[in-house]
């Protein structure tokens, strides 16, 4: 069954510095979105992306975040000065036009 | 945020017997459920889903029930199995204008033992 992979599995990077995550999802699907969940919490909405572009961010999707499909198959989400609270797993989705969203096995990212 | 409400933190089951997991939501706006599991390291599969318009949904050993009016959803699971074990998330998605539909509000799971 066709699946959403993300790279890397687990990120550690220090506070200040930028953060690419990466992600391919599943090929047929026009829809692509992250989530992510702080250690303890919910599992949160952050963005949508359709069509090379955002149709939806969250307020937590601040200018410190921006969201990329820079060739047919790979999505990126950027954090370009990560702070501490920004420590979590991040998962990326994609989905049909109609149909449940599919989850990759997300990036565990830690700020020092 | 708690729009989506999973107040049972956990539950143990007996294999063979029926698993309840139980959500309760506020917005009246929102007009699809789905479940989704979760193990470790791994994240979140799509279990089952139900519109508003219906009041259970079924596939197999799962069946979700929606009664809009007390705003509640559950997920019954018949009968449990040990690698049933793992976390179940129940989400919504709001028709409200310019809601994005893959934009879901999350519960904050409910992790499932089923004991051999």
């Amino acid at each position: 069954e066709p699946e959403v992979t993300q790279t890397p599995s687990h990120q550690v990077t220090q506070m200040g510095q930028e953060v690419i995550l990466r992600c391919v999802p599943i090929s047929n699907h026009l829809y692509f979105y992250w989530y992510r969940q702080i250690l303890g919490q919910k599992v949160e909405f952050l963005v949508s992306f359709y069509n090379n572009e955002i149709s939806e961010k969250s307020e937590i999707f601040d200018d410190q975040f921006s969201v990329e499909r820079p060739d047919g198959s790979n999505f990126t989400l950027k954090i370009r000065s990560t702070k501490l609270e920004d420590s979590a797993m991040y998962f990326c989705a994609s989905s049909e036009v109609v149909s449940p969203l599919h989850f990759g096995n997300g990036t565990r990212l830690t700020v020092t | 945020d708690q729009q989506v409400k999973q107040n049972s933190p956990s539950l143990s089951v007996q294999e063979g017997r029926i698993s309840i997991l139980n959500c309760d939501y506020t917005n009246s706006m929102f007009d699809y459920f789905l479940w989704y599991k979760k193990y470790p390291a791994e994240g979140p599969t799509f279990l089952i889903s139900i519109s508003s318009i219906k009041d259970k949904n079924e596939d197999g050993r799962f069946t979700v029930f929606l009664n809009k009016s007390a705003k509640h959803l559950s997920l019954h699971i018949v009968p449990s199995q040990p690698g049933d074990s793992a976390v179940y998330f129940c989400a919504a998605r709001s028709n409200a204008g310019g809601t994005s539909y893959g934009k879901l509000t999350f519960g904050q799971g409910t992790i499932l033992t089923v004991h051999p």
